[in-house]
């Protein structure tokens, strides 16, 4: 069963504008975080934000923020101001508990993000 | 401060051929883990390693073997090579503390393609 899902391949934004991209997830575990990343044509993958389950507060990180619904099981990313260079692709990632008490990331398909001027 | 790093970033092979990926990491991370990324998949685990000498199955482990000899090092080799295992690989790092709040640590990707 899918446990991340991204439901927007693509997305547009005009230069300087705000974008939201979706998010939602499945886990019946009641601790667990939410990444998102951003890989760019070059092919990198850079860690943008984090969300713990318990945060009170959603997560901002300069020009990103998180929109966290708990009850809607959301963690939709906000990128205000949209820059030329946030122009890439962007994965969700959730932590889910590996056996041994260890833990792994899984990933949404992605979502690919182009900055019109 | 080299972070992750993978080795070759390019490879072409042929159905059949064997080859071993390099992954080396200097944050002395306890975990790490391969990946692989195909079109509309996002990233799948294949092998991860929570210690050295440790080494366990993921998502997609069928094909692939790993090694973790040294703390700093995940190999992930291919023994028979298939267009299947086509894909972008990702080797990735994180501290023993887990990835509860810690992002991983990517490496910059291996290009593999097998014709």
């Amino acid at each position: 069963a899918q446990k991340i899902t991204q439901t927007q391949p693509g997305m547009f934004v005009q230069e300087k504008e705000a974008v939201t991209l979706d998010c939602t997830y499945d886990t019946s575990d009641p601790s667990y975080g939410l990444f998102w990343y951003k890989q760019p044509s070059s092919g990198e993958m850079i860690f943008l934000i984090y969300q713990g389950s318990y945060d009170q507060q959603n997560a901002t990180e300069g020009r990103y923020s998180l929109n966290f619904q708990k009850a809607r099981k959301s963690a939709n990313l906000v990128i205000s101001a949209s820059q030329l260079g946030d122009s890439a692709m962007y994965f969700c990632a959730m932590r889910e508990p590996l056996s041994g008490g260890y833990n792994k990331l899984i990933f949404g398909a992605g979502t690919r993000l182009a900055v019109h001027p | 401060n080299a972070g992750v790093t993978q080795t070759p970033k390019f490879r072409v092979l042929k159905t059949g051929q064997s080859m071993t990926l390099l992954c080396a990491q200097d944050m002395n991370h306890e975990y790490m883990y391969w990946y692989r990324q195909d079109p509309g998949m996002g990233l799948r685990l294949i092998h991860y390693s929570v210690g050295e000498g440790t080494t366990a199955k993921g998502e997609v482990p069928d094909g692939y073997n790993v090694s973790r000899l040294k703390k700093q090092n995940f190999l992930l080799g291919l023994e028979s090579a298939a267009p299947s295992q086509t894909s972008v690989y990702f080797c990735a790092s994180s501290p023993q503390a887990g990835i509860y709040n810690s992002p991983l640590h990517f490496g910059n990707g291996t290009r593999l393609t097998v014709t």
